[in-house]
């Protein structure tokens, strides 16, 4: 059964620091990993898409990486700012199956 | 468009209500999802509609019955609630396992989410 784990679960950092969010997954066997960030009453917004074949995605100051073999992705992100306070979460979805396995999330304060 | 519409945003019943949860999305995805959110916790799965298919059901209680009348559309039936099913529920679409990617570029498998609907039971 596939488990996917982000530590710490929540982290407050001054404005302009470099962040890198963990998250690590238990089974290999995955089709793709994504990363969605929340709102308070929110939907997700999805940041950055990984599939599994692919090692990094970019998008503005977000950078995903994947490391399949050892069931880790991290995503760093650039110069924070008080607006990426929010809650992050990680997903993947197995290989033969619809179904996204979601960490418990990260809660991100940037403080100004 | 990459948007999911979902209504109501909010949403109060009592116990012994039948009200329904609506999802909408235009952009061609065969595979639709609803998942139930608690406070401070991630999203946990509840239905899988592929190619307008129930294709997971991850044992939920009959007092939720979903419905896919259209590969663009996915509905939530609600009857007897309690008030513990009181959520915000999410739905979500992708593409489809086997169909193929847009502009002949690969089928990524990206879930897109709605804004969500807060139910609460009373």
């Amino acid at each position: 059964k596939q488990e996917v784990t982000q530590i710490p679960a929540a982290l407050s950092v001054p404005e302009g620091e470099n962040l890198v969010l963990n998250c690590s997954f238990t089974d290999s066997a995955i089709y793709n990993l994504q990363w969605f960030r929340q709102d308070p009453g929110k939907g997700l917004t999805s940041l950055l898409l990984i599939q599994s074949s692919q090692r990094e995605q970019t998008s503005g100051r977000l950078n995903a990486s994947l490391d399949k073999s050892s069931g880790r992705s991290t995503l760093y992100i650039a110069a924070s700012q008080p607006g990426d306070s929010a809650t992050y979460l990680c997903a993947v979805k197995q290989g033969g199956s619809e179904k996204l396995v979601f960490g418990k999330g990260m809660k991100l304060t940037v403080n100004p | 468009d990459t948007e999911v519409t979902q209504t109501p945003k909010h949403l109060v019943m009592g116990m012994t209500n039948k009200k329904s949860l609506k999802c909408e999305q235009h952009m061609g995805h065969r595979a639709m999802y609803w998942y139930k959110q608690k406070a401070k916790k991630p999203p946990e799965l509840m239905f899988v509609y592929s190619y307008e298919k129930l294709s997971i059901n991850e044992s939920v209680p009959s007092r939720f019955s979903p419905e896919c009348p259209n590969s663009s559309l996915l509905n939530l039936h609600l009857h007897a609630l309690q008030p513990e099913d009181s959520a915000l529920y999410l739905c979500a679409s992708s593409q489809a396992r086997g169909y193929p990617g847009l502009a002949g570029g690969a089928n990524t498998g990206e879930l897109f989410f709605g804004e969500g609907s807060r139910l609460t039971v009373l």
